[in-house]
């Protein structure tokens, strides 16, 4: 089974700054298609998950461009370019390259 | 337009049955890998289980392999979830995900199980 890791755990934050979290799986994501199959997703209090980015890299319609996902095979990072206030909650990444599908544990993103 | 529409939470006794529906309108059961994943209070996101192509395979987390079983009735365009043997700690929302392959996913707004005597 894929084991998905993140980093840091707790984010304090400050509106207007960069924010960035880690993502790592116990295994290689890139499928033979040339696509990693990690998705990024923000839940915030009460509500249900939002999709921020979709294979790795792909922003998802409506979600705010500041929103950025990178990396490849094992390590992946979700980018915040400038921290809004609307921005708190917490973070998963999914793997969705092989069953069981595993989150990551979330990332509590506040504001300081 | 795609909607998911997750009905038959509630309150059930430790060791009770429950079953959740998932009807979907704007894509098709049978052509999409449907999922569950689920929510419990002060807890992550837990992936539970998928159903997916032509021969309805089904794959589940070690947390509910043996007490739950996924299906689908593709004349209804709905996907089940029957949870037996509950215990307290599969209290959690549970929503229903829809995908096909690359494009993004399209997720249920949630039902609540609540499981406690």
């Amino acid at each position: 089974d894929i084991v998905m890791t993140q980093s840091p755990l707790s984010l304090p934050v400050t509106p207007g700054e960069p924010a960035s979290i880690s993502c790592r799986a116990s295994q290689s994501l890139l499928h033979n298609d040339g696509h990693n199959y990690l998705d990024w997703y923000l839940q915030k209090p009460g509500k249900s998950p939002q999709l921020l980015i979709y294979m790795a890299s792909n922003r998802a319609s409506g979600v705010p461009d500041r929103f950025s996902g990178s990396g490849s095979g094992t390590d992946f990072t979700l980018k915040i370019s400038r921290v809004e206030a609307e921005d708190v909650g917490v973070y998963y990444c999914i793997q969705v390259l092989q069953t069981p599908f595993s989150f990551g544990p979330g990332t509590k993103v506040d504001v300081k | 337009e795609v909607q998911l529409l997750e009905s038959g939470g509630t309150l059930v006794q430790p060791g009770g049955s429950l079953r959740l529906s998932c009807t979907a309108s704007g894509v098709t059961v049978g052509t999409y890998a449907f999922n569950w994943v689920r929510h419990a209070p002060g807890k992550g996101l837990e992936w539970i289980s998928v159903i997916v192509g032509s021969a309805a395979d089904t794959y589940y987390a070690d947390s509910v392999k043996g007490r739950f079983t996924i299906s689908r009735d593709i004349s209804k365009n709905t996907v089940f979830l029957q949870m037996s043997s509950l215990r307290a700690d599969d209290t959690a929302v549970y929503y229903c995900v829809a995908r096909q392959g690359r494009p993004p996913p399209y997720w249920g707004q949630g039902s609540l199980v609540t499981v406690s005597p």
